[in-house]
């Protein structure tokens, strides 16, 4: 069972530099969230994807883009990395559907803007 | 809007102690509860949750009641093993919506031996 699977594991860049996070789920979910964690600030919501074909700004999008770009796939985009987007990434899954709706989680991308 | 608050950490304890890690929210309707953990070095999983007021969620021994008249739903277990180790999210979902959850800031529990 592979659920939620995110690349690369670990990225250091330079300011300036872009890159493409991506993230691929196999339980046929219809939502898709892109949340980045830093030390005290818990997991803050960047844009999520209610259903194919949609994106939403979350509470901290400035300076990213997301594609989603069939059911599977949710990608995010830097285009000009900051320092201040060092944190570890998360890509997270769900159904859905009502109350019970769990969010399924990979395993994160380590990100260092130097 | 929603919110979820949690008690700041780190929790220290010694294996075998009892642990409580509260958790407060504020929310617009009536939302779904959860406590997530997330284990060195990985993503979060579910730990357990509690869909209506008074239900009680519960796994691997830990357990936390939904609790209406005072917007809670703390974490406790009774006696915590070194493998307990790992930072505990309180999250609620806001059901009828966009069923995005909301996280708290996350409280790093610490079980010595």
């Amino acid at each position: 069972n592979a659920g939620v699977t995110q690349t690369p594991k670990f990225q250091v860049l330079k300011t300036g530099q872009s890159m493409t996070l991506q993230c691929a789920q196999d339980m046929n979910h219809n939502s898709m969230y892109w949340y980045r964690q830093d030390p005290g600030m818990g997991l803050r919501l960047i844009y999520y994807s209610a259903s194919e074909g949609t994106t939403d700004k979350g509470e901290v999008p400035n300076g990213y883009n997301v594609s989603r770009l069939n059911k599977r796939e949710f990608s995010l985009r830097l285009e000009s990395a900051a320092p201040s987007q060092t944190s570890v990434y998360f890509c997270a899954s769900s159904l859905s559907t009502g109350r019970n709706t769990e969010a399924f989680f990979g395993q994160g991308t380590r990100l260092t803007v130097v | 809007g929603n919110s979820v608050t949690q008690m700041e950490g780190p929790v220290t304890l010694s294996e075998e102690a009892f642990l409580t890690i509260n958790c407060t929210y504020t929310a617009t309707g009536y939302p779904s509860l959860f406590w997530y953990v997330q284990y060195p070095g990985e993503g979060l999983q579910l730990l357990l949750k509690a869909t209506k007021a008074d239900d009680k969620g519960s796994n691997k021994g830990f357990e936390a009641t939904y609790r209406k008249e005072t917007t809670s739903f703390h974490l406790e277990k009774g006696s915590v093993q070194v493998s307990d180790s790992a930072v505990y999210f309180c999250a609620l979902l806001e059901t009828g919506g966009s069923y995005i959850p909301t996280f708290g800031r996350g409280t790093s529990l610490i079980v010595h031996p």
